[in-house]
């Protein structure tokens, strides 16, 4: 089956660490994005990258890194420059005018 | 820049009554897209239905169906005969049309609803 298989699903940093999150999708679809959600806030966009090779910053790209070597794989860095990074993550992928598709998400939290 | 708000942050429904969750957003744009996403307790992120914004015709999924008033930027989500499995928090989200190049296609959305369902 097709899908977007986001890994670990749960992920602990510790202080001055950076971990990297996993999303592969094996659907094919070109765009792919990172949202964080806390509390309260709904969700909130990260980077997005439309082809290979290119991705932009979204509302609170601080602190985050992304790469888009292969179509099927945006892995996200939280650097230690993101001082508040504990919070629920979500990778998502979509093709032309066709809604998202999320994957499972990863909760990451402080030790 | 497009916002989406949702004024409920939580609504509670009777099994087997209807409940409507409201959304507006505010754009300048007139061709866009509109969704429902249902997030149950698991996190997982499910689309519960869309709306283009030139279809004038409101969309519906089985028990769920959307009010579109284009004029006055309203999406609200009617679901009918509720049961206890659609006990989840709501988002609203808003798309501008798919363009490579900009920032085109990314979703914006509204901070939630949380509904429950009373047996």
């Amino acid at each position: 089956d097709g899908g977007i298989t986001q890994s670990p699903k749960y992920l602990f940093r510790k202080e001055g660490q950076n971990v990297t999150l996993s999303c592969e999708q094996n659907l094919n679809h070109d765009a792919m994005y990172w949202y964080r959600q806390d509390p309260g806030q709904g969700l909130r966009l990260i980077y997005y990258s439309q082809i290979v090779n290119d991705f932009q910053k979204g509302d609170i790209a601080e602190g985050y890194s992304v790469s888009r070597e292969k179509k099927e794989s945006f892995p996200l860095t939280v650097t230690s420059a993101q001082k508040n990074p504990t919070a629920f993550y979500l990778c998502a992928s979509s093709i032309a005018w066709q809604p998202q598709h999320f994957g499972d998400g990863t909760r990451l939290s402080i030790l | 820049a497009q916002t989406v708000t949702q004024s409920q942050p939580e609504m509670s429904v009777q099994e087997a009554e209807t409940v409507t969750l409201s959304c507006t957003y505010d754009t300048s744009e007139s061709d866009y897209y509109l969704f429902w996403y249902k997030q149950p307790p698991s996190r997982q992120m499910i689309l519960v239905i869309r709306q283009e914004a030139y279809k004038q015709q409101n969309a519906t999924e089985n028990r769920f169906s959307v009010n579109f008033q284009k004029a006055a930027k309203s999406f609200s989500l009617k679901i009918s005969d509720s049961q206890l499995g659609d006990a989840a928090m709501y988002f609203c989200a808003y798309r501008s049309p798919m363009n490579y190049g900009g920032s085109q296609g990314n979703l914006i959305f509204g901070k939630g609803t949380k509904l429950s369902v009373k047996p």
